[in-house]
């Protein structure tokens, strides 16, 4: 069973430029989600995708975007980069969503700088 | 607004001896907690969880804690082992919905020989 992936590991770019970065869930998991964790700090919720459907949204400006597809593996876009934007962006993916509690599993994460 | 805490953002205890992580939370939505451990350069990986209509939960050494009236709730590790070292991230969920994980800001466990 292959566990969550992220590419790249990690990434400079510059204020204004915009990033795009991947996630392979966990085989036969339906959901991911995306969190940022600045320094020093806890993951904060990016959004959800459930079956390729935005499922739920944290508090991001909407130049945070997503995509899921239909093997489940998803992306997260950044447009107009700003330097607070520097953070690990992690990807967890999960079974399904609802009244029952589904475990995130957590890849790696993408370390992102802006410079 | 900081709806879960994790007020000590260090802790060092001495191996074998009792490990106690403590996480405080303000919203009464919540109704599903979890532990995550961290190591450097890894994702988080999940330890144990309670459900709220519990007040403790055991898995081997581990034990979670939850006292609902006092919206607390902590991380006994028992005995304390060198490997137990790493950042430990108390997180809650609302059920339903997206279950985002909301988490408090890491507390990190060195545990000395």
């Amino acid at each position: 069973e292959t566990g969550v992936t992220q590419s790249p590991t990690h990434l400079i770019k510059t204020r204004g430029q915009q990033v795009t970065l991947r996630c392979s869930s966990q085989s036969g998991h339906n959901t991911v989600s995306w969190y940022q964790q600045a320094l020093g700090q806890g993951p904060q919720f990016i959004f959800q995708y459930y079956r390729e459907e935005e499922n739920g949204r944290g508090n991001f400006p909407p130049r945070f975007s997503g995509l899921q597809f239909p093997n489940y593996s998803s992306e997260l876009n950044v447009n107009a980069l700003e330097l607070d934007d520097s953070a690990l962006y992690l990807c967890a993916s999960s079974l399904g969503a609802g009244e029952a509690y589904n475990e995130q599993f957590f890849g790696p994460g993408t370390r992102l700088t802006v410079l | 607004d900081q709806q879960v805490k994790q007020n000590s953002p260090s802790l060092s205890v001495q191996e074998g001896r009792i490990s106690i992580l403590n996480c405080d939370y303000t919203n009464s939505m919540f109704d599903y907690f979890l532990w995550y451990k961290k190591y450097p350069a890894e994702g988080p990986t999940f330890l144990i969880s309670i459900s709220s209509i519990k007040d403790k939960n055991e898995d081997g050494r581990f034990t979670v804690f939850l006292n609902k009236s006092a919206k607390h709730l902590s991380l006994h590790i028992v005995p304390s082992q060198p490997g137990d070292s790493a950042v430990y991230f108390c997180a809650a969920s609302a059920l339903g919905g997206a279950q985002k994980l909301v988490f408090g800001q890491g507390t990190r466990l060195t545990i000395n020989p």
